[in-house]
């Protein structure tokens, strides 16, 4: 079974400073990981994911993350915040459940606040 | 393109009571998989159904079910609510249902049970 911590729950920090969300998580068996992020009264946009290949991945609106097996993490950063980053992120690793089907299994999210 | 929509958007029911929700997904996706989102939580998977079969079930009581139609939608079924069912209902819709592929999510369908 997969697991996913997310290691910060609120993350304040002020407009065009760098950030980094921390994730890590538990698996058995081989995973691909996704950073989802949500806006008030919103569903889930796609930010980046890691399939395979390079482990330092690029997303969208500047955001960045490395995945790192030997320590099992998938950190989020990325080097100056907008005021428009201020929103829910959430961590999810994909794996298999019972009959194949796809799962992700999200943390408990990071609310990120960007002040001016 | 239209992306994956949600119905209704939000609703009240008492407790007790049977609610149906449904979900629209993007053309050509043939998996749907509905989430439930208590308040301050990540989202938790209940159902994912492929090609109008389902194919995984999380670990929510048989209150819960689930069905997908000829065209891809999909409907939620709660039966019974509890006060504990008031959540944010997301459905994500991706085109094969495999592990590594992109689900789209839907604006959600808030859920609040009295």
């Amino acid at each position: 079974a997969q697991s996913v911590t997310q290691l910060d729950s609120q993350v304040p920090v002020f407009e065009e400073a760098p950030v980094e969300l921390r994730c890590n998580y538990s698996s058995s068996v081989s995973v691909y990981l996704f950073w989802y992020v949500q806006y008030p009264n919103q569903g889930l946009q796609l930010l980046l994911k890691y399939l395979s290949g390079s482990t330092l991945v690029k997303g969208i609106n500047g955001f960045e993350a490395e995945f790192n097996k030997s320590q099992t993490s998938f950190h989020l950063r990325k080097p100056s915040v907008h005021i428009s980053d201020t929103a829910e992120y959430f961590c999810a690793v994909s794996g298999p459940s019972q009959g194949g089907s796809e799962k992700l299994v999200f943390g408990k999210g990071t609310k990120l606040t960007v002040n001016p | 393109d239209a992306g994956v929509t949600q119905s209704p958007t939000h609703l009240i029911k008492t407790r007790g009571q049977h609610v149906t929700l449904r979900c629209s997904p993007i053309s050509g996706h043939k998996s749907v998989s509905w989430y439930q989102q208590v308040l301050g939580q990540g989202p938790q998977f209940i159902f994912q159904y492929y090609e109008k079969e389902e194919r995984g079930r999380g670990n929510f009581p048989d209150r819960f079910s689930a069905r997908q139609f000829p065209n891809y939608s999909s409907e939620l079924n709660v039966n019974a609510l509890l006060l504990g069912d008031s959540a944010l209902y997301l459905c994500a819709s991706s085109f094969y249902g495999a592990l590594n592929t992109e689900a789209f999510f839907g604006q959600g369908t808030r859920l609040t049970v009295v």
